[in-house]
């Protein structure tokens, strides 16, 4: 079946620093993807839908300079959170969607833990 | 009050016992997602339905459209079924964005 990845899986970094995050469609192709972000205990929370070709679309109250969304071709879509605090430590997650025919499916990536020292 | 409910929040069972969580929601639906997270945070799906019932392996999910409410039901359970189960729903709206609930915690003990 369809497969989302995600890279790296788990990632330390200093505060100040900036780090990416990649989701890759591995057998389909990807036009819309969605990251999201999960706090301890919650529920995931969307924060930015990704378009292929496009800016990506940013949720209420996500800073749009903080975390930088790249969807340059239809199987990539890179998450930069830029600046890093320790704030920011999360688990983010992504998902994409494949349009085949009259049939739309969500496929989600394992995730990447982010931990800012 | 959360547009998507589940129940139990947490759950302990014994190893071989038939589990079954609950997913209530409250907005227009076009499908639903079964997760599951394991400890360390990957994500698994399990399921997504629109309709109906599904069957994987000891994993069964039904969802009732018209009730708006979805049951995850694992038969004869082990040790390694222990995870967070997510109930997650995507909008009629047609924007694809999902809203998930908060999970429910499973063990399983031996």
């Amino acid at each position: 079946g369809a497969v989302v990845s995600q890279h790296p899986s788990r990632v330390i970094c200093k505060s100040g620093t900036s780090v990416k995050i990649e989701c890759r469609s591995l057998d389909f192709q990807a036009t819309t993807m969605f990251w999201y972000r999960q706090f301890p205990k919650k529920s995931l929370m969307l924060m930015a839908t990704s378009n292929e070709g496009s800016k990506a679309t940013y949720e209420q109250g996500v800073e749009k300079d903080k975390f930088l969304i790249n969807h340059a071709s239809l199987t990539l879509s890179t998450l930069t959170v830029t600046s890093a605090h320790p704030e920011d430590s999360s688990f983010y997650i992504c998902s994409a969607r494949e349009h085949h025919r009259e049939r739309e499916t969500q496929y989600f990536g394992p995730g990447t833990r982010l931990l800012v020292l | 009050k959360n547009e998507v409910e589940q129940s139990p929040q947490n759950l302990t069972a014994q190893e071989g016992e038939f589990i079954t969580i609950n997913c209530s929601y409250s907005v227009g639906i076009s499908a639903l997602h079964w997760l599951q997270q394991h400890p360390g945070g990957g994500i698994v799906s399990l399921f997504m339905l629109s309709s109906g019932k599904k069957k994987h392996g000891r994993l069964i999910a039904t969802i009732n459209i018209q009730e708006k409410h979805s049951s995850l039901h694992i038969t004869a359970s082990h040790p390694r079924d222990s995870a967070v189960y997510i109930c997650a729903v995507r909008e009629a709206s047609g924007t694809y964005k999902y809203i998930f609930g908060t999970g429910t915690r499973l063990k399983v003990l031996a």
